[in-house]
């Protein structure tokens, strides 16, 4: 069966230090992954999104690879701050036009000053 | 302003009292779809739209219903709530590029 799996439920780390988030994924091929944060009670908010045929992308302190050997993705947050601390969740897509997101559960990332 | 916005915010209804949550986008996107949020069950698909007058069932679609008769709205529809239909709703919108845009949410309790 497909399944989507963030590393763990809850991420604690040091202002200053670099956060990694990991999401796998099994019986999937998808188009395209996405990231979203989401601090509680509001809608998640867009943050990357990487194709395919994309290897890496960067957006200001974020980066997201994209291992489709490995069926893999992984976000990271460098000098991280305490305004960070939200929950993450990957989303993958398997039709380019479709619309049709499936979530992961979702990391809470927690960064103490 | 770019945005999704969902009514009523929060609903408190009985069992059986037929509800719509509404959904408005003004960022004239192709794609809209409903997703409900539960702790431990994550974000999942309830229906999605591909354009006008074209929907269809997500993941979890089992009693509710949707439609699609201008591309802004979308609708969603509890005919008959039960209380296992508690949970926290989000409408999102989405272009072909596939970055989806979501409303503040919707907390329906069914007593």
């Amino acid at each position: 069966s497909q399944k989507i799996e963030q590393n763990s439920e809850a991420l604690n780390i040091q202002e200053g230090k670099t956060a990694t988030l990991t999401c796998n994924y099994t019986n999937y091929s998808p188009a395209y992954l996405q990231w979203y944060r989401q601090d509680p009670g509001r809608g998640p908010v867009f943050l990357l999104l990487i194709r395919e045929n994309e290897k890496e992308k960067r957006k200001e302190r974020l980066k997201v690879t994209f291992d489709t050997t490995l069926k893999q993705s992984l976000f990271h947050i460098t000098a991280s701050q305490p305004a960070d601390s939200a929950t993450y969740l990957c989303a993958l897509d398997m039709d380019t036009n479709a619309g049709k997101s499936t979530f992961g559960d979702g990391t809470t990332l927690t960064v103490k000053p | 302003e770019a945005q999704v916005t969902q009514n009523p915010r929060y609903l408190i209804t009985v069992t059986g009292k037929k509800l719509t949550v509404t959904c408005s986008q003004n960022m004239n996107h192709e794609y809209m779809s409903w997703y409900r949020q539960d702790p431990g069950l994550g974000l999942r698909q309830i229906y999605y739209s591909m354009n006008v007058e074209v929907t269809d069932k997500g993941d979890v679609p089992e009693g509710y219903k949707v439609s699609r008769k201008e591309k802004r709205n979308f609708p969603l529809i509890l005919e008959s709530p039960s209380p296992n239909q508690t949970s926290l709703y989000f409408c999102a919108s989405s272009s072909y590029t596939g970055e989806l845009f979501f409303g503040e949410g919707s907390r329906l309790t069914v007593l």
